[in-house]
């Protein structure tokens, strides 16, 4: 079935390392993927996106690495800093969905920046 | 000037009611959403217009009436409310189904 998960609900990190949040997602066939934040009280902010036919890339402090062998997906988030805390949430477009935007959500990682 | 905007941010009302929540995008896309957040921060897509079509219509209780009077405004109607509706809902707007743009929710909660 569909179902797009993360390892871990909750990271707790330093200020400054670098931080991994990992994604799972069971449909082999999806074609786009996606990383959102989240702030308490707001609705998820688009961080970046891949297609399936690129393995990695790269934003303002931020890595999305897709691996389809393993259907696994990651976020790395550079010098993390107090501002990067939220709950981050990988989503899918599956098979079929075409241009109609349908995202399966992960369930959220919630980052925690240590100070 | 928010991109895609939600009234009201906050609902609280009585098992039985019907109540509406509206929302506007001034982005210019094509395609709207509605979502859901339960309390468990699980979010989950309820339907989809694109230029005032229904295109995505998931498992929701006909309860649920969404309505598109043009592009840019995507409105939810909620009949005889129940306490399994307590959640957060919240619109969407995208162009060509990519980088989906979020309101900031609507917190409903059945008293």
């Amino acid at each position: 079935g569909e179902s797009v998960g993360l390892h871990l609900p909750t990271l707790s990190v330093q200020e400054g390392d670098n931080s991994i949040i990992n994604c799972a997602y069971s449909n082999s066939a999806s074609d786009y993927f996606i990383w959102y934040k989240q702030e308490s009280g707001k609705g998820p902010q688009f961080i970046i996106d891949i297609r399936s036919n690129m393995d990695k890339r790269q934003g303002q402090r931020v890595t999305v690495l897709l691996n389809k062998t393993v259907k696994h997906l990651s976020l790395q988030i550079a010098a993390t800093q107090p501002g990067d805390s939220a709950v981050y949430f990988c989503a899918e477009n599956p098979l079929g969905s075409g241009n109609t935007g349908k995202l399966i959500f992960g369930q959220g990682t919630t980052l925690q920046v240590k100070p | 000037d928010t991109a895609v905007s939600q009234t009201p941010k906050y609902l609280v009302t009585q098992m039985g009611n019907d109540k509406s929540i509206k929302c506007e995008q001034n982005l210019g896309h094509d395609t709207m959403y509605w979502y859901k957040q339960d309390s468990k921060k699980f979010l989950k897509i309820m339907f989809s217009y694109n230029n005032k079509e229904l295109i995505i219509n998931e498992t929701v209780p006909n309860r649920f009436s969404p309505k598109s009077p043009d592009k840019a405004h995507l409105n939810l109607h909620i009949n005889s409310l129940e306490l399994g509706d307590s959640a957060v809902y919240f619109c969407a707007s995208s162009q060509a189904g990519l980088s989906q743009h979020f309101g900031d929710g609507t917190r409903l909660s059945i008293l």
